[in-house]
């Protein structure tokens, strides 16, 4: 069945680093765009990230841009996020998505939480 | 503060209809297309509604989706205490500072 798991959530330093990765299973991961979608505790949904199939085009919310790096490997159906420069509001669980213009397949989350 | 403006909370009785209004501008919901996700307590969203009004494979027509303008809706029908989660609408934007936004999220409680 389709699926995406997260991982590489932890606790980190302010100023550290971490890599997210998502492990894609049950489509044809290059044929599809993905995102990734954060959400701090207690708060909203915030979108992050976004890659099309062929890297070609990446898109980061403002408060991101410089910090994070969205990348991609189909051969190896995996999605990563690249997280720099970490802050205290970075503290939440991140989504990875398909993304088809709507995010319709999501996976459980993986935390991150930078003190 | 989110750039998609949805009440923090609705509440209805089992049975009853509620509606979940999301609020943009042209350079979001009034050229694109509108979303809408359910998150239930300590789970990941789900998509609900896409495309404005389409309802993906396994959705009950109980839920429903429209748009008119800058500002798009969510309906719920027949409502079930399984229906208490969060809502949340979302859908690109032109501007310069995002390309995708989400509005705050809407707080369903089945009385």
């Amino acid at each position: 069945q389709v699926q995406l798991v997260e991982s590489g959530g932890g606790l980190v330093k302010p100023g550290g680093s971490l890599r997210l990765s998502c492990a894609v299973s049950g489509f044809t991961f290059s044929d599809y765009y993905m995102s990734w979608i954060r959400q701090a505790p207690g708060k909203g949904l915030e979108w992050v990230s976004y890659i099309s199939s062929s890297s070609s085009t990446i898109y980061y919310t403002d408060s991101v841009k410089g910090r994070f790096t969205i990348s991609r490997d189909n051969a190896k159906n995996s999605l990563y996020l690249q997280m720099n420069s970490l802050r205290a509001e970075d503290t939440a669980v991140y989504y990875c998505a398909r993304d088809r213009g709507h995010m319709d397949v999501w996976g459980q989350g993986t935390t991150v939480t930078v003190s | 503060q989110s750039v998609l403006t949805q009440p923090p909370s609705v509440s209805a009785a089992p049975g009853q209809k509620v509606t979940i209004s999301c609020s943009g501008s042209s350079s979001n919901i009034g050229n694109n297309y509108v979303s809408w996700y359910q998150q239930l307590p300590g789970t990941a969203p789900k998509l609900l509604i896409y495309d404005n009004n389409k309802r993906p494979s396994g959705i009950p027509d109980r839920f429903s989706g429209s748009k008119s303008g800058t500002s798009a809706t969510l309906g719920i029908t027949g409502l079930q205490t399984g229906d208490e989660a969060d809502y949340y609408c979302g859908t690109w934007d032109s501007s310069l500072s995002s390309a995708k936004v989400f509005g705050g999220g809407t707080k369903l409680t089945v009385l």
